[in-house]
């Protein structure tokens, strides 16, 4: 297996614009997770998906954000407008339920200048 | 509010010496364990787990302890090896399966 596949892995993007990260999790997994990387929070989960369906996006920061997982190989997280406090490295990991070991993308580096 | 403390941000210990990281949370409805490495450019990697059944749980040379009263675990490396400089994170996981949270992490540089 390819293992959890995000795309882009850079984005450079300029304030106000909006920006979309891609992430294809491992197949056979029923779990999907967003996680941003900050010096101050560490790993932050924004949202996760069990059999595609939301299940808590509480720690998705605001209203600019967004994430749809429109089937089991697919999810998206949108930033619409962006803000240079969006620039971080974002996360996605997918597991074979929700207490398993997530297996984690390589990460999407977002600098929104 | 952060329920999953790393307040070693970094670590330094030299080659063939033992490493501990710590690790403290404030939730008492967690009750299963992760630690997770990562190196410079990829993503996070499972290393070791423990269920809040155990107070110990070993593989090779990690070992992580749980002190459920402390609220507190830590993961040893012994001996430790240039290789195992990385990030290491904590996570934990409610009883309910639905919360997840991770640490801020500490990096860790093993000196040869």
């Amino acid at each position: 297996d390819a293992g959890v596949i995000q795309s882009p892995r850079h984005e450079v993007t300029e304030m106000g614009q909006e920006v979309t990260l891609r992430c294809k999790p491992i197949s056979g997994h029923d779990y999907l997770f967003w996680y941003r990387q900050t010096m101050m929070r560490g790993l932050e989960l924004l949202i996760y998906f069990n059999n595609n369906v939301p299940i808590d996006d509480s720690g998705m920061p605001e209203d600019r954000f967004s994430a749809k997982m429109p089937n089991a190989s697919f999810s998206t997280l949108k930033i619409q407008p962006s803000e240079p406090r969006d620039s971080a490295v974002y996360f996605c990991a997918s597991s074979l339920g929700g207490r398993g070991e997530q297996f984690f993308g390589p990460g999407t580096r977002l600098t929104v200048l | 509010d952060q329920q999953v403390k790393q307040n070693s941000p970094s670590l330094s210990v030299q080659e063939g010496r033992i490493s501990i990281l710590n690790c403290d949370y404030t939730n008492s409805m967690f009750d299963y364990f992760l630690w997770y490495k990562k190196y410079p450019a990829e993503g996070p990697t499972f290393l070791i787990s423990i269920s809040s059944i155990k107070d110990k749980n070993e593989d090779g040379r990690f070992t992580v302890f749980l002190n459920k009263s402390a609220k507190h675990l830590s993961l040893h490396i012994v001996p430790s090896q240039p290789g195992d400089s990385a990030v290491y994170f904590c996570a934990a996981v409610s009883n309910t399966g639905n919360q997840f949270y991770f640490g801020t992490g500490t990096s860790l540089t093993v000196i040869p």
